[in-house]
């Protein structure tokens, strides 16, 4: 099983530009979630999905943030227009629809706004 | 009061010595527990679920008070690879899909 897989696994963008970030999470698995974490933030939850449906998106930061699952095995985070606050490791996860499974994340994309 | 509270450290720890540390939690009707370690700079990585009985995996053991609502991770006989930041995790009260992560605590292990 390859696991989790983000692309890119660096990003550096200019201030006001759109920045995409891909995830294919592990293949059966029912919920993936996206993550954020800073040095002061730690860990955040942005969104989650179950079955390519977003179960709770209270976790993203205002409207500039987005998120898509088209299909199951593949998700994006879309940030418009990005600011230099956005700077970030954003980490993708994924996990079984049983219970008592934790989850397997993703290498994660470090995005840097200048 | 955060669901999940952690001790940050750091614990420094030399070589070859034991250390332990624990995380509290508030939901009591949480059922879903797991510690995860992270390296500087790389993903959070499952580390071992935690069982009502407690468990053991290799030199870590890992265990439940559902009583006072916390659960504790032990390392024995530290290695310098055990230097990482270790997560607790538990399952959240309104969604058992979902988890939630502690703050962690920073171990550093010193020849």
């Amino acid at each position: 099983d390859a696991g989790v897989i983000q692309s890119p696994r660096h990003e550096v963008t200019e201030m006001g530009q759109e920045v995409t970030l891909r995830c294919k999470p592990i293949s059966g698995h029912d919920y993936l979630f996206w993550y954020r974490q800073t040095m002061m933030r730690g860990l955040e939850l942005l969104i989650y999905f179950n079955n390519n449906v977003p179960i709770d998106d209270s976790g993203m930061p205002e409207d500039r943030f987005s998120a898509k699952m088209p299909n199951a095995s593949f998700s994006t985070l879309k940030i418009q227009p990005s600011e230099p606050r956005d700077s970030a490791v954003y980490f993708c996860a994924s996990r079984p629809g049983m219970a008592n499974y934790g989850y397997t994340f993703g290498s994660g994309t470090r995005l840097t706004v200048v | 009061r955060k669901e999940v509270e952690q001790d940050p450290g750091p614990f420094n720890v030399p070589e070859g010595a034991t250390v332990a540390f624990n995380c509290t939690y508030s939901n009591s009707a949480s059922q879903s527990f797991f510690w995860y370690r992270q390296d500087c700079r790389k993903e959070p990585k499952l580390l071992m679920s935690v069982y009502s009985s407690g468990n053991e995996d290799g030199r870590f053991t890992a265990q439940l008070n559902r009583a006072s609502q916390y659960i504790s991770l032990l390392i024995r006989d530290s290695k310098l690879s055990d230097s990482a930041t270790y997560l607790c995790v538990v399952n959240t009260a309104d969604s058992w899909g979902k988890l939630q992560f502690g703050a962690g605590t920073q171990v550093v292990v010193t020849p």
